[in-house]
């Protein structure tokens, strides 16, 4: 059994399409993660929610809507789709604290064209 | 502000000799750090980390990581280096979030 899996594992589209990445985690945890890993491979996270609460917002535009229907899910959805927004996206599950380490799914390789 | 700088991009190795991947951060409090393994097309996986206790921190296969709070440094090392250790390496700082740093490719040659 996959522990955090996303999907799609590719997705190309369109500049100005909206679009979503879906993730889910099977290993109970409380904390669920979005990271983006631009093309040069800097991982920055983009937000993280604990408990379906928002806890990190790092100044991702607001394009960038997350969210959480339950605690083994966090979904991203995008509008508005731009050529910079082409990278790999990452989502991750940790049990809370700063102490644990984070369980992160096979990535979603977004391509806007 | 918390960071975590690799100062090598790449790190070059024959097979069976001795491994080290640099780290060092800065943190106000104290650091919680870790070391993460990107295979190719893959997610990153987990090594190892270090909260409190023993400087020297043992992983998954074969790798160990030293802190050092004097020189602020969390190096990576595998004494005997294997062609399927060649990978991307992150150096992590958790402080309210996870900050990773540049990354370094580590190619080790049959």
């Amino acid at each position: 059994d996959t522990a955090v899996s996303q999907t799609p594992k590719y997705l190309v589209t369109q500049m100005g399409n909206d679009k979503s990445i879906k993730c889910e985690q099977n290993l109970g945890h409380d904390t669920m993660y979005w990271y983006k890993q631009d093309s040069k491979k800097f991982l920055k996270i983009m937000f993280s929610y604990n408990n379906k609460e928002l806890i990190i917002n790092e100044t991702v535009p607001n394009r960038f809507s997350p969210k959480s229907p339950d605690k083994a899910h966090l979904n991203l959805h995008i509008n508005s789709l731009e050529l910079g927004d082409s990278a790999v996206y990452f989502c991750a599950s940790s049990q809370e604290s700063g102490v644990n380490e984070q369980f992160f799914g096979p990535g979603t390789r977004l391509t806007v064209l | 502000a918390q960071s975590v700088a690799q100062p090598e991009d790449q790190v070059n190795v024959a097979e069976g000799n001795p491994l080290t991947v640099k780290c060092t951060y800065s943190v106000s409090g104290n650091p919680y750090l870790f070391w993460y393994v990107q295979y190719p097309n893959r997610g990153l996986q987990f090594l190892l980390k270090y909260i409190t206790g023993d400087n020297l921190v043992k992983g998954s296969y074969g790798f160990e990581a030293e802190f050092n709070k004097s020189q602020t440094s969390f190096h990576l090392k595998k004494p005997s280096a294997l062609v399927s250790d060649s990978a991307l390496y992150f150096c992590a700082l958790n402080d309210y979030k996870l900050s990773f740093g540049a990354g370094t490719t580590v190619t080790v040659r049959a």
